[in-house]
């Protein structure tokens, strides 16, 4: 149950494109469409913000875009806002009923 | 809508043990899986145990297994979180989490906070 692997931190201005990457084995995120990421604003509980690789739950503004390729998972945020600061989150069925969490990814938004 | 309440959260010394509880409101609980999730201060998420929505499908993380309990009452809409023989690094924010319709968490409780400490 190692942890994925991600960036510590990101940063773009406002309006600007990033990705975050979440590297894993062909065990978890190569071996299963089930990543999801999460949003974590300071003080406050994580929000699923993408699940099963690349879908939205409504309400989540499609300025969220998730992705994988081979064992390699990326959220990409278009249009950066303010409000996108926080950290981020993969997460990936690790097989087994097991699973694994990204070390998170803290975008600043310049 | 839907909303989950953790609680039973405190300061425990290494060796002792609490029990955490999760109330759910708003969904039909029954049908759900449900997670416990840990967040030691200043650090990443870290999935510490599932459970089917009729209970009888228990899973944990190599960390707590052996050690932790996760339970359910559905009659009651709650979760548990029987922590024994608690050490130092199981200080974090505790998280009950729901399941959506494949491994996702589709929503969170804002946590309780266990200490443990001499």
């Amino acid at each position: 149950q190692s942890a994925l692997t991600q960036p510590r931190s990101v940063s773009g201005s406002p309006g600007q494109s990033l990705t975050i990457s979440c590297a894993g084995t062909n065990s978890d995120v190569g071996g299963y469409n089930y990543v999801s990421w999460y949003q974590q604003h300071p003080g406050k509980a994580p929000k699923l913000i993408i699940f099963d690789v690349r879908e939205r739950p409504p309400g989540v503004p499609d300025r969220f875009s998730g992705s994988k390729s081979g064992n390699t998972a990326s959220l990409t945020i278009s249009g950066l806002q303010s409000e996108d600061e926080a950290d981020y989150y993969c997460s990936s069925y690790a097989g087994t009923y097991t699973y694994v969490f990204g070390g998170g990814t803290t975008v600043t938004v310049l | 809508q839907v909303q989950l309440v953790e609680s039973g959260g405190g300061l425990v010394k290494p060796g002792g043990s609490l029990r955490l509880s999760c109330a759910a409101s708003g969904f039909s609980f029954s049908d759900y899986y449900m997670r416990w999730i840990r967040q030691a201060p200043g650090k990443g998420l870290e999935w510490i145990a599932d459970i089917s929505s009729s209970g009888n499908n228990i899973y944990y993380a190599d960390s707590v297994k052996g050690r932790f309990t996760i339970s359910r009452d559905n009659k009651k809409k709650s979760l548990y979180l029987q922590m024994n023989s608690l050490r130092v690094d199981d200080s974090a924010l505790y998280y009950c989490a729901r399941e959506g319709i494949t491994p996702y968490l589709d929503h969170w409780g804002q946590g309780t906070l266990v200490t443990v400490s001499s």
